[in-house]
This record gives C-alpha cells, structure tokens and sequence, in this order.
C-alpha cells in the first residue's frame, strides 16, 4: 500500500517568514494530493490540492508543487500569519476509495 | 445543510464495554470514512464504504466493524473496548470521483 512521509514534524517560524513542509509517497500510482490544516480541537479542512497531470497550484498565500518523478510534493505557505499555526497533514491517493495520511506537521507562527 | 455530523463527541469506556458511533451526512455524498488520530500518527483509516451496503476494511481494522444501511450514516461499532482504542474518531465523507473528503466534528473516546 501507499506510504506517505512527512517533514518536519514541527516547524517555527516568526510572521511573516515563509513555511515549507514537505511529503514523499510511495505509490507511483497515487495521483491525488491533498493539504489538510487541523487547528487545535478541530476537524482538518482541506486547503488545497493537487493532481498528478499538474505540477505546481497556487490560492493566494499557499502553493503546492508536485514532482512526480521524485515521488515528492510540497505545500508552501508565504508571509505567514499568527493564524496560520496549526497542524498541516499531506495525503495521497491512488484512487477515489482511500487516502493515505503524513503523520502532520506542527507549524508554528510568532508574532 | 449540517455537513457531517457526529454522535456523540465524548464518550469514556470501560474496558470491555461496547458503543456504536454515528455518522451522518447530508450531501448525498457516496463514500464514506472512519478514520482515527492518535498523537504523532496522523490519520489513519480504519473502514470505509463506497456506497449504501457497502463496506470494505481499511489500514487498522481490527476491533471495529461498521455498517451502512441508509446512504447518509456509517456506524462504527467497537464491540470489546480496549484501551488501545482511545482515540479521537473523525468520520468523513466525499461525493463523486474527484471531490475531496468533509470530516466531522470527531468523537474523542477514552477506554480505562
């Protein structure tokens, strides 16, 4: 089955800095990749996502880029914000049935 | 329109004791997942099912079994609890191909 790794497991940075988290799967089927934020007691959103036939995506302040030859996808947060810390989980599909999760990664953002 | 919703949010159990957990859509939303968060482990996926009467095992089965009977709600059923299955529990569900996944609110479960 797919195998998702993530890094780092926590990441501090001061507002407005750039965060990087990135992921590797194992699956060279998966075509599917998803970013989930999960604030402290709360459920995870989706904050964006990605498909195999597309190589890199932006929404506003957040990008995600997807090497498929490496296996390696990347979310990226720019001018990051107090509201912005939370736990980031990558995922990767293969098909539309099951999602494999990262184990998180705690981002930390200081005024 | 609730999304997916959650029954109930907290529960404590002894060892050995049974529940159901409910979760219930109203999206008319095909696939449906429990998945469970345990610190440091992400989220894992413990069944699923891919339409009404349908059930298929996931990554952590074992301990759990689930039924859907009705399109919108997917049981969770723990029979023999341990304390191994304390746990924050996160259903969710998804519509077609190509859409991604609503979690509910979850459920934090404690066995003692």
């Amino acid at each position: 089955g797919e195998n998702v790794e993530q890094h780092p497991s926590t990441l501090s940075v001061q507002e407005g800095d750039s965060a990087v988290i990135k992921c590797t799967y194992s699956d060279s089927a998966s075509n599917y990749f998803p970013w989930y934020k999960q604030e402290l007691g709360k459920r995870p959103q989706l904050i964006i996502d990605i498909r195999s036939n597309v190589g890199e995506k932006k929404d506003q302040r957040i990008a995600v880029t997807l090497n498929k030859t490496a296996k390696h996808f990347s979310l990226h947060i720019t001018e990051t914000q107090p509201e912005d810390s939370a736990v980031y989980f990558c995922a990767a599909s293969e098909g539309y049935s099951t999602l494999t999760f990262g184990k998180g990664t705690m981002l930390l953002v200081s005024p | 329109n609730a999304g997916v919703t959650q029954t109930p949010k907290f529960r404590v159990l002894k060892t050995g004791q049974s529940m159901t957990l409910l979760c219930a859509q109203d999206m008319n939303h095909e696939y449906m997942y429990w998945y469970r968060q345990d610190p440091g482990m992400g989220l894992r996926l413990i069944h699923y099912s891919v339409g009404e009467g349908t059930t298929a095992k996931g990554e952590v089965p074992d301990g759990y079994n689930v039924s859907r009977l009705k399109k919108q709600n997917f049981l969770l059923g723990l029979e023999s609890a341990a304390p191994s299955q304390t746990s924050v529990y996160f259903c969710a569900s998804k519509g077609g191909a190509g859409e991604w996944r609503v979690f509910g609110p979850g459920t934090r479960l404690t066995v003692t």
